[in-house]
């Protein structure tokens, strides 16, 4: 099973507006990821988790904050949002190696528009 | 450090014909190379990948082989159908860690459009 699961398939929310979306795999994967992908442009990488810890923030704004609740499941948690915040945000995740280059699995992406 | 070059889209091909989407890379050091696809209104899925030099990944009749003298990692598919439209995207895996593992380096992706 190399599936990666995301909740919800679509969200609409205002600017004051706080939403999570949720993120599940079941390949024992131990590092997670948060990308965000406008349209027709390849992804662009928000946070990486590693065995539950953060360990990488790309200098996301603060009304994106993350959380990895166990090594299952992965939430990104939204507060007040800006329109150009308006994108596809998809999880993905992989094994854990520094010495091979494992593929990552990405989840089919939450489609949010913040109005 | 490590980048991507990938041919611009869109490509418009009738069903049937051969395919070819290049990419080329700059890189030092092993990297491995990965070709996702992203159908219409869905996320990436992996289509192959390739971990050396010579190796050939394949996959629902795409393939691309990893090609260290001229890097490139073009990919190749011999009979394109109407499902196949979507867009690719070229990746490598980069220098720089993210945790344990190493970055994706994306290439800016090539839209592909199959006409009947």
């Amino acid at each position: 099973d190399t599936e990666v699961t995301q909740t919800p398939k679509h969200l609409v929310m205002g600017m004051t507006n706080k939403k999570s979306l949720k993120c599940e795999q079941h390949m024992g994967h131990r590092a997670m990821y948060w990308y965000k992908q406008k349209a027709k442009k390849p992804p662009e990488l928000m946070f990486v988790y590693s065995y539950e810890k953060l360990s990488i923030n790309e200098s996301v704004p603060s009304r994106f904050s993350p959380e990895c609740p166990n090594s299952s499941l992965l939430n990104l948690h939204l507060h007040a949002l800006q329109p150009e915040d308006s994108a596809l945000y998809l999880c993905a995740s992989s094994q854990e190696s520094r010495i091979r280059n494992y593929e990552q699995y990405f989840g089919p992406g939450t489609r949010l528009t913040v109005t | 450090g490590n980048s991507v070059t990938q041919m611009e889209g869109p490509v418009t091909l009738s069903e049937e014909a051969f395919l070819t989407i290049n990419c080329t890379y700059t890189a030092t050091g092993y990297p491995s190379l990965f070709w996702y696809v992203q159908y219409p209104g869905e996320g990436l899925q992996l289509l192959l990948k390739a971990t050396k030099a010579d190796d050939k990944g394949s996959n629902k009749g795409f393939e691309a082989t990893y090609r260290k003298e001229t890097t490139s990692f073009h990919l190749e598919k011999g009979s394109v159908q109407v499902s196949d439209s979507a867009v690719y995207f070229c990746a490598l895996s980069g220098l720089e860690f993210a945790g344990n593992n190493r970055k994706l380096i994306w290439g800016l992706g090539t839209s592909l459009a199959v006409n009947p």
